[in-house]
């Protein structure tokens, strides 16, 4: 049973570009939510997706959008790159109505 | 508005000795809190949860944690550490709601364990 994977693991970016980070939840599960962790630090909600719909958002700027796919995978774009969107993005997935999240090992984004 | 505290960015042990790693919540509902590990270059684990029932919960790798209403807290412990204990914990809190779960996380506490 594949656990909550995500791509590409490594990213470098230069300022002003746009990213897309991709996202297949646990087997079975219907919710995917995205997290940012920068150096040292918990990792921020950014969004979580539901029936293909934002359901929850987090402190994050409108340049942070995300979509969610029929068969429950998602992708997280990042427009109009800043220095300081560099970090770890972490995705994670849950079944809905059960409280549990199962986190996938993340992309590191460089942005230059 | 929920938040988590974590005391202690960094904790030393020896290895053979306690573990505790403090975590107080702020929720204005009942909340679901839960213990995670970050091992180098990894994302994170879940270690244990609490949803409710027995305030004391057991997870993996020899952890353990009590929730305790009335102090608001969680904390997490282990008998006896061992090297591959060496990471970084992160508590969190959420609440099971038709408009999402999000988990809002401490800082993290990292483990160094020395032989």
């Amino acid at each position: 049973d594949a656990g909550v994977t995500q791509s590409p693991t490594h990213l470098i970016k230069t300022r002003g570009q746009q990213v897309t980070l991709r996202c297949s939840p646990k087997s079975g599960h219907d919710t995917v939510s995205w997290y940012q962790q920068a150096l040292g630090q918990g990792p921020q909600f950014i969004f979580q997706y539901y029936e293909e719909e934002e359901r929850q958002r987090g402190n994050f700027p409108d340049r942070f959008s995300g979509h969610q796919f029929p068969n429950y995978s998602s992708e997280l774009n990042v427009n109009a790159l800043l220095l300081g969107d560099s970090a770890l993005y972490l995705c994670a997935s849950s079944l809905n109505r059960v409280n549990i999240q199962y986190f996938g090992a993340g992309t590191r984004l460089s942005v230059l | 508005a929920q938040s988590v505290t974590q005391l202690g960015s960094h904790v030393s042990v020896s290895e053979g000795a306690l573990v505790l790693l403090r975590c107080n919540y702020s929720s204005s509902v009942p909340p679901y809190l839960f213990w995670y590990v970050q091992y180098p270059n990894q994302g994170l684990q879940l270690l244990l949860k609490y949803t409710t029932g027995a305030t004391l919960v057991k997870g993996i790798n020899g952890f353990e944690a009590e929730f305790k209403k009335s102090e608001t807290s969680f904390h997490l412990t282990k008998p006896s550490a061992h090297m591959s204990d060496a990471a970084e914990y992160f508590c969190a809190v959420s609440a099971l709601r038709a408009a999402g779960n999000k988990l809002t996380f401490g800082g993290g506490t990292r483990v160094l364990v020395k032989p």
